[in-house]
């Protein structure tokens, strides 16, 4: 299993840019999670989702769209490309059950940098 | 909403044994506390999870007190490679996952 990757490694954005960064996983999760890591900081979530086709905000979503159409795929869309958002972003996998959150395996991330 | 508190840094050395303390208030009453360690440009990796009381695998032990309202990672004969950010994760009541600052652990000869 080549558990969860992301694509690119790395990107610089001009401000005003779109991208999108990709997040596949084979590990048939349930669950799936995007976020941001800004330097020295802990993790902040930015959307979640729970299954295909579900999906939810996190703790920071402005600036952010995301889509689940698939099981194994979770990409993160940034519109309009902000310094704010020069960060590392995480994507993330788990398989949940109604007793709460299980180990989530993460993907190694995407650096972004916005000038 | 829940909020976490870690110490921000810690130092011990090779052999000793490290406990790492993370409180938090307001967590969902029936919801794990998960403990995650991160090396620089890598994604965190799980340590452990427990829901109560005391939790032991290969790696570290987790303590748990009947309020919930703080856990403690145990981490065993450190060594240098344990040199690392530790994070605990909780849930709160409205299942909003809230991770801590981290603590930064570095381990000396």
């Amino acid at each position: 299993n080549a558990g969860v990757t992301q694509t690119p490694k790395f990107r610089i954005l001009k401000i005003g840019q779109s991208m999108t960064l990709q997040c596949a996983q084979d590990m048939n999760h349930n669950y799936m999670y995007w976020y941001r890591q800004d330097p020295g900081m802990g993790l902040k979530l930015i959307y979640y989702s729970v299954g295909a086709g579900i999906t939810d905000k996190g703790e920071v979503p402005n600036g952010y769209n995301v889509s689940r159409s698939t099981t194994e795929d979770f990409p993160l869309r940034l519109e309009l490309a902000a310094p704010s958002q020069t960060s590392v972003y995480f994507c993330a996998s788990s398989y949940n059950t109604p007793q709460g959150y299980n180990e989530q395996f993460f993907g190694p991330g995407t650096r972004l940098t916005v000038l | 909403l829940a909020k976490t508190t870690q110490p921000i840094s810690m130092d011990s050395y090779e052999g000793q044994e490290v406990n790492i303390t993370c409180s938090h208030n307001n967590i969902a009453t029936n919801d794990y506390i998960t403990w995650y360690q991160q090396f620089p440009s890598q994604g965190p990796r799980f340590i452990i999870q427990g829901y109560k009381t005391k939790v032991t695998n290969e790696v570290a032990s987790l303590f748990i007190p009947a309020d919930r309202k703080s856990s403690t990672l145990s981490l065993p004969r450190v060594s240098l490679s344990d040199t690392a950010v530790y994070y605990c994760l909780v849930d709160d009541s409205n299942y909003q996952l809230i991770w801590g600052a981290g603590t930064k652990l570095i381990i000396k000869p």
